[in-house]
């Protein structure tokens, strides 16, 4: 079983639309859970990382993280064409290494 | 700009021939690494370097690749006698040793291997 499972999509919403993210681990004793943005061509960008359970809100990004179900999720709200990119999710591993999902590709539809 | 830097951005080589990039990190940062990442995937750790000194490499580092970090700033990464399969975005990142969690990524090199 992969450390990190994602969707690869794509994902196509229309503009304004709330956007959900979501992502699997494998292991419960897994602390830390990033959402990286990337654009195409270029490196992936740090948006929010979480430790723990529960939520974190940056503006109008929600990292959610639920550890009963080993389930993260990224939602985001009033969604922009510029939000269009390749979403990552990661997970820190027991070696301290970041794992990173296959990243979902999302289409904001103006 | 005080962000992750690396050079070249693309690089296109013929099967074979010896390919070397840089990578210099947020300077304040002494853990930098090294991943590779191609289409539709997400980066893969190849290594990283404390300073100077190598950690870790993965398996996925053959003995075509070594990577270096001479006065623990900038970091090279070479591939010996290219291979079509080299051919990838290679990423490079930095962070302070107590948020390995808080990595932040260079614009990547691209390699093109024909």
């Amino acid at each position: 079983q992969k450390e990190v499972e994602q969707d690869p999509g794509p994902l196509s919403v229309p503009e304004g639309a709330i956007v959900s993210l979501n992502c699997t681990y494998s292991n419960s004793a897994f602390q830390y859970f990033m959402w990286y943005r990337q654009y195409s061509r270029k490196g992936p960008e740090l948006l929010m990382y979480t430790y723990s359970s529960g939520n974190k809100e940056d503006g109008r990004f929600t990292a959610q993280v639920d550890k009963s179900s080993k389930y993260i999720s990224l939602f985001i709200r009033d969604s922009q064409p510029s939000d269009s990119a390749t979403y990552l999710c990661a997970i820190v591993n027991r070696d301290d290494k970041i794992i990173f999902g296959k990243g979902t590709r999302l289409h904001i539809l103006p | 700009d005080t962000g992750v830097s690396q050079d070249p951005r693309h690089k296109i080589t013929k099967r074979g021939q010896n390919v070397t990039f840089r990578c210099d990190p947020i300077s304040e940062h002494n853990r930098l690494y090294w991943y590779r990442q191609t289409l539709g995937q997400g980066p893969e750790f190849l290594t990283y370097f404390q300073n100077e000194a190598q950690l870790e490499k993965s398996r996925l580092l053959s003995d075509r690749f070594s990577a270096e970090r001479p006065k623990g700033s900038f970091s090279t990464l070479e591939i010996q006698r290219t291979e079509q399969g080299d051919s990838a975005m290679y990423l490079c990142a930095s962070s302070v040793p107590a948020a390995s969690y808080e990595q932040y990524f260079g614009p990547g090199t691209r390699l093109t291997v024909t």
